[in-house]
């Protein structure tokens, strides 16, 4: 078990270039979210997929972002026309669903990926 | 709605001191709460979780309880290492959700 991995670290980009992030969660966890994470403050959650599907979506995830998860595996999360705004730590979590009683199944975060967008 | 509400810092505490970060949260219902820790350079990682009322959640000589009466879930440690240097977050999740809510976060310092 390598953990959750996120590529790429660290991206620059410039206002209104189209950005793409991967995740890679823990092999056998079926779930997979994407948090975003802005100086001083905590993640905020953006969406999250069960398997290939997209079950939640958040606010804060305007028309601009659009993320995939094909195969069940690996997700992508995409950025068109990056504002500066976009500029924050981009954090994905997978953790393993047992829908059976009231139970937690412990999200594992990967390091993130830095975007500053100038 | 949900939130978290955390003690601001940053706190530095000398070795061996004795640690609490406050943590209160606002949530309808019964959720889970959670402390997170992140080190320098590394993801974020669970510390430790209660999920029902007057439960403790314990892990590397840290604690907290669950406690409904004040909506409170603070973070104890009682003789702090240099290796204890991180940012923690307080977090909670809605029964049935599948996000967390996390709070802001406070950086703690621990020197020798």
């Amino acid at each position: 078990d390598t953990g959750v991995s996120q590529d790429p670290r660290h991206k620059i980009t410039k206002r209104g270039q189209n950005v793409t992030f991967r995740c890679d969660p823990i092999s056998e966890h079926n779930r997979l979210y994407w948090y975003r994470q802005t100086l001083g403050q905590g993640p905020e959650f953006l969406t999250y997929f069960q398997n290939e599907a997209q079950l939640e979506k958040s606010r804060l995830l305007s028309d601009r972002f659009s993320a995939e998860r094909p195969k069940g595996s690996f997700s992508t999360l995409e950025i068109q026309r990056t504002e500066q705004g976009d500029s924050a730590m981009y954090l994905c979590a997978s953790s393993s669903f047992a829908p059976s009683g009231r139970s937690y199944n412990e999200q594992f975060f990967g390091p993130g990926t830095r975007l500053t967008v100038l | 709605g949900n939130s978290v509400t955390q003690m601001e810092g940053p706190v530095t505490l000398s070795e061996e001191a004795f640690l609490t970060i406050n943590c209160t949260y606002t949530a309808t219902g019964y959720p889970s709460l959670f402390w997170y820790v992140q080190y320098p350079g590394e993801g974020l990682q669970l510390l430790l979780k209660a999920t029902k009322a007057d439960d403790k959640g314990s892990n590397k000589g840290f604690e907290a309880t669950y406690r409904k009466e004040t909506t409170s879930f603070h973070l104890e440690k009682g003789s702090v290492q240099v290796s204890d240097s991180a940012v923690y977050f307080c977090a909670l999740s809605q029964t049935g959700a599948n996000n967390l809510f996390f709070g802001t976060g406070t950086r703690l310092t621990v020197i020798p």
